[in-house]
């Protein structure tokens, strides 16, 4: 079964230092990775998106995203963490020749002061 | 702006009421997206549609219905709600290829007593 895994359901980090969200994936094929954030009372806004080409995709708010083919990831990271990331992150996957979206149980990450 | 638009935000009523939640959005896109996010933050698709007159049951089957009359307009349908129903309901939209992104509205938090 296609699914996505985010192993860690809180990941806390001192503002100032760098933050990495985990995200594995189980589909077949060549997949479309997203990653999504949800602030409370919120809908999912858009962080970055992998489709092809460069394995490491630069997106909003100083975020970026390794892909890594081989180990079936797709890990969030920012060099250095505001308190104002702190907030729930969605890692979703779509799998090839689809524009369904399965998205991963969610992190929540907490940037402490 | 080119945007996405959900309405009510809140929703508390009681058993048995027929209730539409509605979604609107400018951005032109011709997909449109209905998720069910449960309180272990977990979203689920439930109904999406490519087109006017075009609908779809999602992965997670749901008593709701959606109509697509208008390209940017969607509206979920439960004829008769129960508290099973309580959840938030996300709407999103994307443009017509597999790679687009699909974006969010703030979501309907509905409780049903």
């Amino acid at each position: 079964a296609q699914s996505v895994a985010q192993p860690e359901d809180q990941v806390n980090v001192a503002e100032g230092n760098p933050l990495t969200v985990k995200c594995t994936y189980s589909v077949s094929g060549n997949p479309y990775l997203f990653w999504y954030v949800q602030y409370p009372n919120r809908g999912l806004q858009f962080l970055l998106k992998y489709i092809t080409g460069d394995n490491l995709v630069k997106g909003s708010y100083g975020f970026e995203a390794e892909f890594n083919k081989s180990q079936t990831s797709f890990h969030l990271k920012k060099p250095s963490a505001l308190v104002s990331d702190s907030a729930l992150y969605f890692c979703a996957v779509s799998p090839p020749g689809t524009d369904k979206l399965i998205f991963g149980t969610g992190t929540r990450l907490q940037v402490f002061p | 702006e080119a945007d996405i638009y959900q309405t009510p935000r809140y929703l508390v009523i009681g058993t048995g009421k027929k209730i539409t939640l509605e979604c609107s959005q400018t951005m032109g896109h011709d997909k449109m997206y209905w998720y069910q996010q449960d309180p272990g933050m977990e979203l689920h698709l439930i109904h999406y549609s490519y087109g006017v007159n075009s609908t779809e049951k999602g992965d997670l089957s749901s008593e709701s219905t959606v109509s697509r009359i208008r390209t940017e307009h969607f509206p979920l349908t439960l004829e008769s709600a129960r508290p099973s129903h309580t959840s938030q309901y996300l709407c999103a939209s994307s443009d017509t290829g597999v790679t687009d992104t699909q974006y969010f509205g703030p979501g309907t938090r509905l409780t049903v007593l």
